[in-house]
């Protein structure tokens, strides 16, 4: 089973901020084959990022995913107020399905 | 537009079980695997178990392996999850989602069923 391992578990910014996320997986995630979610509460996780690096439908242009291999990056380059929610990679490259153990970004 | 509302969560014993269905629209649903994703309370997402879009080929984590069954009624657009020998430990809101092009992550979620197992 690949272990995703997200820092920072908490991230503190303010709005305009740029917010990095890491994902580390505990083997390589072959592909590519990665994905971030965003999740607000008490609302279902969003499609932020397939194949580490593209953009789902409707995403705004200041999400961007980057990496390879073990190391995964999701970036939000300036914060807008409801970008603040958890947010959750998730690798599909190999059996089972799993998820990191997300990371806030708060106010 | 595509729609998944899933139903069929409450309150259930240990050791009791329960059904899960999830209603589809908006796609061609037997042309897409589905998975059903479940959170505890206040925890991250855990993948439970997926199902091909003909549903001949079906995959669970190894909590749920034994005790839960995905299937589904492509007839009807339903996506269903048999959750038998219930535990403390399944306490979750359970998403039904739906795969991108049966690749494996979920670009469509439900709003989740709340699944309560408590005496």
């Amino acid at each position: 089973e690949i272990v995703l391992t997200q820092s920072p578990g908490t991230l503190s910014l303010s709005p305009g901020e740029r917010a990095t996320l890491s994902c580390r997986a505990s083997q390589s995630v072959s592909s590519n084959y990665l994905a971030w979610y965003q999740q607000k509460p008490g609302q279902a996780p969003r499609l932020l990022i397939y194949g580490a690096s593209s953009r789902a439908t409707d995403i705004p242009d200041r999400f961007s995913g980057s990496g390879s291999g073990t190391d995964f990056t999701l970036t939000i380059s300036r914060l807008e107020p409801e970008d603040f929610a958890v947010y959750y990679c998730q690798q599909y490259s190999s059996s089972p399905l799993t998820f990191g153990g997300g990371a806030k970004v708060e106010i | 537009e595509v729609q998944l509302v899933e139903s069929g969560g409450g309150l259930v014993q240990p050791g009791g079980s329960l059904r899960l269905p999830c209603a589809a629209s908006g796609f061609s649903f037997s042309t897409y695997a589905m998975s059903w994703v479940r959170q505890a309370p206040g925890k991250g997402l855990e993948w439970v178990s997926a199902i091909s879009g003909s549903g001949g080929s079906t995959y669970y984590a190894d909590s749920a392996k034994g005790r839960f069954t995905i299937s589904r009624d492509n007839s009807k657009n339903t996506l269903y999850l048999q959750m038998n020998s219930l535990r403390l430990d399944d306490t979750a809101v359970y998403y039904c989602a739906k795969e991108r092009n049966s690749k494996g992550y979920y670009d469509y979620w439900g709003q989740g069923t709340l699944v309560i197992v408590s005496s």
